[in-house]
């Protein structure tokens, strides 16, 4: 059975430091893996997938690796700012699941200005 | 484009009671989600949709929940009768089709609270 950990839990940092943030999958047998957003009683919102054949995604001031061979990805955020405080969830598609996430429990991050 | 749809936002009840939360997806997307997220935990799927059909219900606990979809668009989740763990978001999501596309779009879930 796929498990995916997020560590840390939560993280704050002072404005304008570079965040990163990491996600651990026992089952390298993937076919992608996606980084969310989710902000206090919102839903999540995606903001990078990383298919199994490539080693990293861009969009912006974020950037996201992924090693499947050691079972991690790691999600980069240059220059953050107040606005990024959120929690960010990673999830994994199996190569048997159609569709179907298996999500990490989040990095709650909280920039401070 | 419009967003995924939910209602109620908010919903308090009793253990034994019993509840229902609807779900209206993007237009077009034929897959539609539904997700349970406990405090302080990662979204867990309770049942995946292809149009009408049911394609994954595994972690669905079939004895008090029960999901339909009728015509292939909105979708309801009903809990009889609820249990304090029930406590949680239940998120509603969608997506164009797993095989074109695989970025799920959620809607601003249901908060449920069982006293």
């Amino acid at each position: 059975k796929q498990e995916v950990t997020q560590i840390p839990a939560a993280l704050s940092v002072p404005e304008g430091e570079n965040l990163v943030l990491n996600c651990s999958f026992t089952d390298s047998a993937i076919y992608n893996l996606q980084w969310f957003r989710q902000d206090p009683g919102k839903g999540l919102t995606s903001l990078l997938l990383i298919q199994s054949s490539q080693r990293e995604q861009t969009s912006g001031r974020l950037n996201a690796s992924l090693d499947k061979s050691s079972g991690r990805s790691t999600l980069y955020i240059a220059a953050s700012q107040p606005g990024d405080s959120a929690t960010y969830l990673c999830a994994v598609r199996h190569s048997n699941s159609w569709g179907k996430f298996q999500f990490g429990a989040g990095t709650q991050v909280v920039v401070t200005p | 484009e419009a967003g995924v749809a939910q209602s109620p936002r908010y919903k308090i009840i009793e253990k034994r009671q019993s509840v229902a939360f609807w779900c209206n997806p993007i237009s077009g997307h034929a897959t539609l989600y539904w997700y349970q997220q406990i405090l302080g935990q990662g979204p867990k799927l309770l049942i995946q949709f292809q149009n009408n059909g049911v394609v994954d219900d595994s972690q669905l606990p079939k004895d008090r929940f029960s999901a339909e979809r009728l015509k292939g668009v909105d979708s309801t989740l009903k809990i009889q009768p609820a249990k304090l763990e029930d406590s949680a978001v239940y998120l509603c999501a969608s997506s164009l089709d797993p095989d074109r596309e695989e970025t799920q779009y959620f809607g601003p879930g249901t908060r449920l609270l069982v006293l």
